[in-house]
């Protein structure tokens, strides 16, 4: 089984600043890696597809990138509707793997 | 656009059968060749139940294999879990989605407790 480990497990950030969460597999899974926003009790939203693939309707300041092993979604001048928990999940191999999720809290 | 809703009991008892059936609208279940299940504990991560293709068969989580089944019923344009012998650990929200290499959409999920 594919281990997902995220970085940083919680951060507090404030409005406009960049946000870089970080993903790492315990082996390579090519681009298959998928980055969720998941807002208090809601469902998670897809946000990024293989790795780079911005997602219809997700706003811009939303990236992705990285392959093999290390993965980094960052979030361009944060806003305060992007308060949420972060997840990372490969579909490279099964069983699929989700991270362990990183809480952003807006300050 | 295509839309997911989870149905099913919320409360089950212990060694009981969880059974969910995940309703498809705004397109059809054949539109995409993949479709999973996933469950999110309270307050914690998210884990991988299993897939069904459109043809072929599905795939489970080695943690839960022997007691899972994931089956569609295209007739009813829709999909449906069962977990048997279930515990207090498979209390948790339960979640239909379409796979398009990223899961997407995701049914709003559905709550079931495993208790007495």
């Amino acid at each position: 089984e594919i281990v997902l480990t995220q970085s940083p497990d919680f951060q507090s950030v404030t409005p406009k600043e960049k946000v870089t969460i970080t993903c790492r597999a315990s082996q390579s899974i090519g681009s298959s890696l998928h980055w969720y926003q998941q807002k208090p009790d809601q469902s998670p939203k897809l946000l990024i597809k293989y790795a780079s693939q911005s997602f219809s309707g997700v706003p811009s300041r939303f990236s992705g990138s990285g392959s093999g092993t290390d993965f980094t979604l960052t979030i361009n001048s944060l806003e305060a509707e992007d308060a949420a928990t972060y997840y990372c999940h490969q579909s490279n191999s099964l069983p699929h793997t989700f991270g362990q999720g990183t809480k952003l809290e807006i300050k | 656009q295509v839309q997911l809703q989870e149905s099913g009991p919320r409360l089950v008892k212990p060694s009981g059968t969880l059974s969910l059936t995940c309703a498809v609208s705004g397109g059809s279940i054949s539109s995409s060749n993949w479709w999973s299940w996933v469950r999110q504990p309270p307050g914690k991560g998210v884990e991988w139940i299993g897939e069904i293709p459109q043809t072929g068969s599905p795939n489970y989580n080695p943690s839960l294999k022997s007691r899972v089944t994931i089956s569609v019923d295209k007739s009813k344009n829709q999909l449906s879990l069962k977990v048997t012998s279930v515990t207090a650990a498979d209390t948790a929200m339960y979640y239909c989605v379409r796979d398009l290499g990223g899961y997407d959409p995701w049914g709003q999920g559905t709550l079931v407790t495993v208790s007495s």
